[in-house]
This record gives C-alpha cells, structure tokens and sequence, in this order.
C-alpha cells in the first residue's frame, strides 16, 4: 500500500511564526505536491517537486516555500504565518513523470487543519 | 493554464438513485481525467479515471464519460449507498506539462436514507 504521512493532523500557530509541514512517502514516487484545500474552492496547487532538490511554483505560491532534500521526503513552510493561511494542507505522491502516455494516479496524505491565530 | 469548472455543489439524491457530477475543461490539450472521493477527515482517493483517447470507462456502479469536443467529462454513480457519501472532485491534466493536477471544487454528495 502507497503511504503518504503528513506529520501533523492539527497544528494552531501564532501569526508570524516560522511554520513547517513535513510530508513522507514510502513508495519511492518521483513527484510530490502541496495543495490547499479551502471550503467552496477546492484543491489548489501551492508548490511541486519532480525531484530532489528541485521545486516549481504551482497556482498560488504567495507567502509559502518548499524544500525537498530526500526523495521521500518534501517540506511546506510557511516563512511568516498569516490568518488568511488558516486551511486544510494536502501533501501528494505520484510516480514516473506526468508524459502523455502514462498519466499515473496521486496519493494523498490525510490532510494537516492548521489554524494560525 | 487549465481551468476546470464542476458543477453542481451540492447534491442530494434517494438512495439507490442515480447521481451525475458534471466538470468542464479549457485546455484542449489535457488528456487525462481522474476522479477524486473525500471522505470526511480523510485525503481525496481516486475512484476512476479516464483518459482522451476513451470516451466512455465503467467500474461496477461507477463511470465516466468524456466528450473532446465539447471539453466536458461526467461521473455517474449508479444504485447510490450511504458510503457513496463524499465530496468528489474532477481533475485534469496535460501529460507532459510542467504542473499538477487542476481540480475542480467539488461536489458534496449526500445520500438521502
């Protein structure tokens, strides 16, 4: 079974406080992703990873990095938290490279709520 | 880049009726078309997909059809069950691009004893 493990299912942080979201998966994908989920919006993509040491911002990177250091692992920070980063945090895996033959399904981990106040 | 509009947001059906989530695309080059369940506290799982080189994909109650011309793909639940119970969420892609997934918003699916 592919496993995608979101360090945190709740976190509370203050506004302007450093905050990192960690995110592992077991499966040896090549790909990760960060999504925000937020009511009557759906799934956005915040930021992606092809590869170690590689990132590309996705639809709404504003206010959020990432670091991918090891392949499984791939880290969301939010450098100054804001309240208007209060949401649901989705973190993904998918294997080879997205190519016009082998479009391949992503994993998703439970979701970190956090709630910056 | 790729905008995908789903419709309807809510959605209340009998169990054992059918239901049909509708989703739109703009990229006419995506060429590939999951759908996504979420069930409550827990992370989207897909269910089917279909890409645009099939118009039509079923798996026991559930299918997906896709029409290229008009950039617009469907999900069909047939004989609903309380477990079909979620939020389902459409997405595209362009194999071959530098991007993620693009979801739609997501239809809350709520299956009335």
């Amino acid at each position: 079974d592919v496993k995608v493990t979101q360090s945190s299912r709740y976190l509370v942080k203050r506004t302007g406080e450093k905050v990192f979201l960690e995110c592992v998966q077991d499966m040896d994908h090549e790909n990760m992703f960060w999504y925000r989920q937020d009511p009557g919006l759906g799934l956005r993509l915040i930021y992606f990873s092809y590869d170690v040491k590689m990132k590309e911002k996705g639809d709404i990177p504003e206010g959020y990095s990432v670091s991918r250091e090891k392949k499984e692992r791939f880290s969301l920070i939010l450098e100054s938290a804001s309240t208007n980063q209060t949401s649901m945090y989705l973190c993904a895996s998918s294997p080879p490279p997205w190519d016009r033959v082998m479009n391949t399904e992503a994993f998703f981990g439970q979701g970190t709520r956090l709630t910056v106040v | 880049g790729e905008n995908v509009e789903q419709h309807p947001s809510t959605l209340s059906v009998q169990e054992g009726d059918s239901a049909v989530i509708k989703c739109t695309y703009s990229d006419s080059a995506s060429n590939y078309f999951p759908w996504y369940k979420q069930e409550l506290g827990k992370g989207p799982q897909l269910i089917i997909d279909i890409r645009s080189n099939v118009g039509e994909k079923k798996d026991q109650r559930i299918a997906v059809t896709l029409n290229k011309t008009a950039k617009h793909f469907s999900l069909h639940i047939t004989e609903t069950q309380p477990e079909d119970s979620a939020v389902y969420f459409c997405a595209a892609i362009t194999g071959g691009g530098a991007d993620g997934l693009t979801f739609g918003k997501g239809t809350h699916l709520i299956i009335q004893p």
